[in-house]
């Protein structure tokens, strides 16, 4: 039921650009995604609804195909403050608003 | 505004003790969770209630027990620690129902048991 991640982890270089996968095999209600940096909590990036609705913020976007249930998240322009693991989490319909999280993906950006 | 407050921040018990995780959020959200957190693992769900008066078993709910206190407060609870119950814990709320807001973490509780 955990949903996948890949890659596990990517190095970039400031400016560089990544892009994150989230594969689940369950029919999805959302998705979440969070950056987690080392010692600290998870921290609420976006979520997208099932019927598209996107929220996000800054050059960080994401989509999801409803169809194959993924998602990806993507990074633009990468900036040193955007290292972290990035998580994603998943919704099922009618489940208290649980989510069920990927493994992560190991971020670091060096200048 | 404080958002979610875990208590404590560390804790190191021995094999067989029991203890409970305190958690609370004054942001009146209706859903509240409990993650632990081991490396490589990602975060795995333990008890989750998605209203006041109302919990569920999560993917990994054996050791652990939960109260739903009132809107605020949601416990977590080690009857009897074992090793394997060492990790980081997360508490986290939300407003479950509008499926438009994320969740909150508290800053964590760093359990060892020896």
């Amino acid at each position: 039921q955990q949903p996948v991640q890949s890659p596990q982890a990517v190095i970039l270089r400031e400016g560089e650009d990544a892009v994150i996968n989230c594969s689940s095999s369950k029919a999805l209600y959302s998705v979440h995604w969070y950056r987690q940096k080392h010692g600290e909590a998870p921290v609420f990036l976006m979520i997208l609804l099932k019927g598209g609705e996107q929220k996000g913020h800054d050059k960080i976007s994401a989509s999801f195909n409803e169809k194959k249930q993924q998602s990806s998240l993507y990074l633009t322009a990468s900036q040193l403050s955007y290292s972290g693991t990035y998580f994603c989490g998943t919704e099922i319909r009618n489940q208290g608003g649980k989510l069920i999280f990927g493994q992560g993906t190991e971020l670091s950006v060096k200048p | 505004n404080a958002g979610v407050t875990q208590t404590p921040k560390f804790q190191v018990l021995k094999t067989g003790q029991s203890m409970t995780l305190q958690c609370a959020q004054d942001m009146n959200h209706n859903s509240m969770y409990w993650y632990r957190q081991d490396p490589g693992m990602g975060l795995r769900l333990i008890y989750y209630s998605a209203s006041e008066g109302t919990t569920d078993k999560g993917e990994v709910p054996n050791g652990y027990n939960v109260s739903r206190l009132n809107k605020r407060e949601f416990s977590l609870r080690l009857e009897s620690a074992a090793p394997s119950q060492t990790s980081v814990y997360f508490c986290a709320s939300s407003e479950y129902g509008r499926g438009s807001g994320g969740y909150t973490f508290g800053s964590g509780t760093r359990l060892t048991v020896v």
